[in-house]
């Protein structure tokens, strides 16, 4: 079953804008981890966050992780027309299983 | 060097038909794993492999059989070709841990079923 979801489902934003986007989960988990998805292509890793954790940055990505809530925020920072991409959440359950999202599709105009 | 590579690209076919797709990864990972991503964008895990050893085996027709000559390979046969089964067939694979590790995709293969 879905675990992850992603909120929105579609953003539109300038470039040199901020881009956020949310995950909500359902069961506990070991991590998180959020992918990007360019048209056509595989899933690249960005960033896992550890269920002790609650922020870790990477360049212009921010994460945070609240397991209270259930929930998890990807930041992009001053988005370039590159960060045009499909974004997922993928929920690791203590298995070998990734549970992941629909994802958010983010445009970022010129 | 591709780390994960998969064939073909693109797979066009008519219904009834069995067809093939391969996997290779060269980075070492002892877990491997085939996705279906649908029309959506959902991606849904299908099989996982750790060590040739079936780890993962998720509700999947029967028609769908994998197989692992050896760690670096992965391949999926399809059986019987139905309408439902066009999508985006990822494969992946991850540290020799394998749980909850980052995992590393291919470029995906689109099959299209006429």
């Amino acid at each position: 079953s879905q675990q992850g979801e992603e909120d929105p489902q579609a953003l539109s934003i300038q470039e040199g804008e901020n881009a956020t986007m949310n995950c909500s989960y359902k069961t506990s988990i070991n991590n998180l981890q959020w992918y990007r998805q360019n048209s056509g292509r595989g899933l690249v890793h960005l960033i896992l966050i550890r269920s002790n954790e609650r922020e870790k940055h990477s360049g212009r990505l921010r994460v945070t992780l609240d397991t209270s809530k259930k929930s998890s925020s990807l930041l992009i920072t001053a988005s370039r027309a590159a960060d045009t991409a499909s974004y997922f959440c993928a929920t690791d359950a203590n298995d070998y299983k990734l549970s992941f999202g629909a994802g958010t599709t983010v445009t970022v105009r010129a | 060097d591709t780390a994960v590579s998969q064939t073909p690209k693109y797979l066009v076919t008519q219904m009834g038909n069995d067809k093939s797709i391969k996997c290779e990864q060269n980075l070492g990972h002892d877990t491997m794993y085939w996705y279906k991503q649908d029309s959506k964008k959902f991606l849904k895990i299908m099989f996982s492999y750790n060590n040739k050893e079936l780890i993962i085996n998720e509700t999947v027709p029967n028609r769908f059989s994998p197989k692992s000559p050896d760690k670096a390979h992965l391949n999926l046969h399809i059986n019987s070709l139905e309408l439902g089964d066009s999508a985006v067939y990822f494969c992946a694979s991850s540290r020799p841990e394998g749980r909850g590790d980052t995992q590393y995709f291919g470029p995906g293969t689109r099959l299209t079923v006429l």
